[in-house]
């Protein structure tokens, strides 16, 4: 069975760092990328940006939605079997539930194939407050 | 890059049928076969029930399917359920090989 279980919920202060993580199992980890997802409180789902576990050298570096590039960083160490979404100064707009999202095509490229995410995290709910 | 366009609410009754759709540019629907449906009940994660435009995934009731015209793509929900009261979300890929969201439509079951 696939599962993403993502890492509780976070209250932080502005300023402060912060990295959530999105475990996975049941399938093999580093053929399918992993994408990150914000929802605030509220509203829509925005693509934060993705990256594919199964290589880490430059031509598989995470790719980012615009408003996402500089923000945030996305990263995966396969030998758990983990993707994280970090920060390394949390603003209050931050505030959100972040879900993690497995690609459902398997694919070594990101510009080739299918485009959809076929299994979900739970989500994790960031919460940035003086 | 702005969200794709959807309305913000549709309504039915249970057993009728509606239609949620989602408005794109040439650069993201009109340009792939790349839109997906998801359904969204509160508090919830998203779930995938459609793929690549008209395929659903494996477990995922037949009442719901996808089309395409143009830019604009579409989710239609046959024999209304109760349960199929959630948000749906379309998404798309584009041409600077990032997804994009429609905004999000309120499904209301009266």
């Amino acid at each position: 069975e696939v599962q993403l279980v993502q890492s509780g919920a976070e209250v932080k202060k502005p300023g402060e760092s912060l990295k959530i993580s999105c475990k996975c199992s049941g399938y093999s980890f580093s053929n399918y990328w992993i994408g990150w997802v914000r929802q605030m409180p509220g509203k829509g789902l925005e693509w934060m940006g993705i990256i594919y576990p199964g290589d880490s050298s430059s031509k598989y570096s995470p790719s980012y939605g615009p408003s996402f590039q500089g923000q945030v960083t996305i990263s995966a160490d396969k030998s758990i079997n983990t993707a994280y979404l970090q920060w390394s100064s949390l603003k209050a707009s931050d505030t959100a539930t972040y879900y993690c999202a497995r690609r459902g095509f398997r694919s070594t490229s990101w510009r080739q194939g299918s485009y959809y995410f076929d299994f979900w995290g739970q989500g994790t709910l960031v919460t940035v407050s003086s | 890059q702005s969200a794709l366009t959807q309305p913000a609410s549709v309504s039915g009754s249970p057993g009728q049928s509606i239609t949620i759709s989602c408005t794109g540019t040439g650069s993201d629907i009109g340009g792939y076969n790349y839109v997906s449906w998801y359904q969204q009940h509160p508090g919830k994660a998203p779930k995938l029930i459609i793929y690549e435009v008209i395929n659903r995934p494996s477990g995922v009731s037949n009442r719901f399917s996808g089309s395409r015209s143009g830019n604009t793509a579409s989710l239609t929900i046959s024999g209304l359920q109760a349960e199929d009261e959630a948000y749906y979300y379309c998404c798309s890929y584009t041409t600077s090989s990032t997804l994009i969201f429609g905004g999000g439509t309120k499904l209301t079951v009266l």
